[in-house]
């Protein structure tokens, strides 16, 4: 059974810093592209960034460029998202999702298995 | 950057009734053009894939079509369970969501 657990979210002040996490398991992690998404309250869902099975190649929205980095360990089966310079329009649950094997672009395949998401506050 | 819109912004209908969601593209995106489900406090759930693929486990009442800009989602017959709100998605390049169009009880 495929499983994405997020954590990392909290209460963090604007310019600052916050790491999130996502453990998967019940699939062979480095054979996927991963992604983040967020969801700001009482939103909709935005796309943040993705990354490539081997970690090679990234991709990011432009409202998050510069400032977030995406990277995954496939030794420890865990995907990251390195949020830096945070602001109060950052604040959102944070999903990260598996892309299946299917239905495939160039670029990017459809998500299909998504952890219960992190919830990350930016407030003084 | 490819931009989605998604008509109407919200819907109430009936258990029984013929539900149809329609999204649009800004520029042809072929049928790399996904569907999720999300209820009130959950992740979102994939119905829909590459236009009209019918994602392992979901009701036969889903289907998704449409070609280029222009797509649609329909519910054949409503079911209680079914009352969520449902985004449309891009994946021609990275990926782009619709605004989302909320299905409540009449």
């Amino acid at each position: 059974e495929v499983q994405l657990l997020e954590s990392g979210g909290g209460l963090v002040q604007p310019g600052g810093s916050l790491r999130l996490s996502c453990a998967a398991s019940g699939f062979t992690f480095s054979s996927y592209a991963m992604s983040w998404v967020r969801q700001a309250p009482g939103k909709g869902l935005e796309w943040v960034s993705a990354i490539s099975g081997s970690g090679g190649s990234t991709y990011y929205a432009d409202s998050v460029k510069g400032r977030f980095t995406i990277s995954r360990d496939n030794s420890k089966n865990t995907l990251y998202l390195q949020m830096n310079s945070l602001r109060a329009e950052d604040t959102a649950v944070y999903y990260c999702a598996k892309e299946a094997p299917w239905g495939c672009s160039s670029t990017s395949c459809p998500p299909d298995y998504w952890g219960q998401g992190t919830l990350v506050t930016v407030s003084s | 950057d490819i931009q989605m819109t998604q008509s109407p912004s919200s819907l109430s209908a009936s258990v029984g009734d013929r539900v149809t969601i329609t999204c649009r593209a800004s520029q042809s995106i072929s049928s790399y053009l996904n569907w999720y489900q999300q209820k009130p406090g959950k992740a979102p759930k994939l119905l829909i894939y590459a236009a009209s693929s019918l994602q392992s486990g979901v009701p036969s009442r889903f289907s998704g079509s449409g070609s280029g800009t222009d797509f649609t989602l329909t519910i054949s017959s409503l079911q209680p369970e079914d009352f969520a709100t449902y985004y449309c998605q891009q994946s021609y390049s990275t990926f782009t969501f619709g605004p989302g169009t909320k299905v409540d009880i009449k």
